[in-house]
């Protein structure tokens, strides 16, 4: 199967601190999804985005297709950004996972 | 609301017995997905159906199963052949393809 890699694995933060999360994949995909998993283990969906940037509120991102990365981007930490932060890429049939970043952001 | 509901949220299972966690979908979704998650790691696709009455193995399927009677439930079964199945079980649903994944809140499985 495709593999998935993001980096770094572990990130601390000072609140307000910017920071970039990288996802590289093996192959060419249909999609790709971000995920910020909080302490409950709950996913929440950030973005879904092929190809070009996006941005919401805080948060944005870029996947570069062609190249087979995505970049997180997340500005202004705050404290409840902590958790883990998975991408996912889409090949059609199915999802496969990167094994995530895990962000403190300290106050 | 529109969602995905799992239960229970957390389940003990006893050596050698089956135990079946539910996921219902009322998202209108076609495909439906159970991962696993163990401590620390990533998701692990265990089995996945894009429509009613048929699914596929994913990349750790033994010891598991699963049907897909109805659009919108696709319960999975974790038999006494799963060895290690301490874990937390994530279900999730898409509208098909290239459509974004949503997910349940999971169920966590220890073994007493």
């Amino acid at each position: 199967g495709i593999q998935v890699e993001q980096s770094p694995p572990d990130l601390i933060l000072q609140e307000g601190a910017n920071s970039t999360l990288r996802c590289n994949f093996s192959d060419s995909v249909n999609n790709l999804q971000w995920f910020h998993q909080n302490p409950w283990g709950q996913l929440i969906n950030l973005f879904y985005i092929p190809s070009g940037t996006k941005q919401n509120g805080r948060l944005s991102a870029t996947t570069v297709a062609t190249e087979r990365y995505s970049l997180l981007y997340i500005s202004s930490s705050q404290t409840t950004d902590s958790g883990v932060y998975f991408c996912a890429v889409d090949t059609g049939n199915q999802f496969y996972f990167g094994t995530g970043t895990s962000l403190t952001v300290i106050p | 609301d529109g969602g995905i509901t799992q239960s229970p949220k957390y389940l003990f299972r006893k050596e050698g017995q089956n135990v079946t966690l539910s996921c219902e979908q009322n998202l209108n979704h076609d495909a439906m997905y159970w991962y696993r998650q163990d401590p620390g790691q990533g998701l692990r696709l265990i089995y996945y159906s894009q429509i009613v009455n048929d699914f596929q193995k994913g990349d750790i399927a033994e010891g598991y199963s699963v049907s897909r009677e109805k659009k919108e439930s696709f319960p999975l079964t974790v038999t006494s052949a799963q060895k290690n199945p301490t874990a937390f079980y994530l279900c999730a649903s898409s509208g098909g393809n290239d459509q974004p994944q949503h997910f349940g809140d999971g169920t966590r499985l220890s073994i007493l």
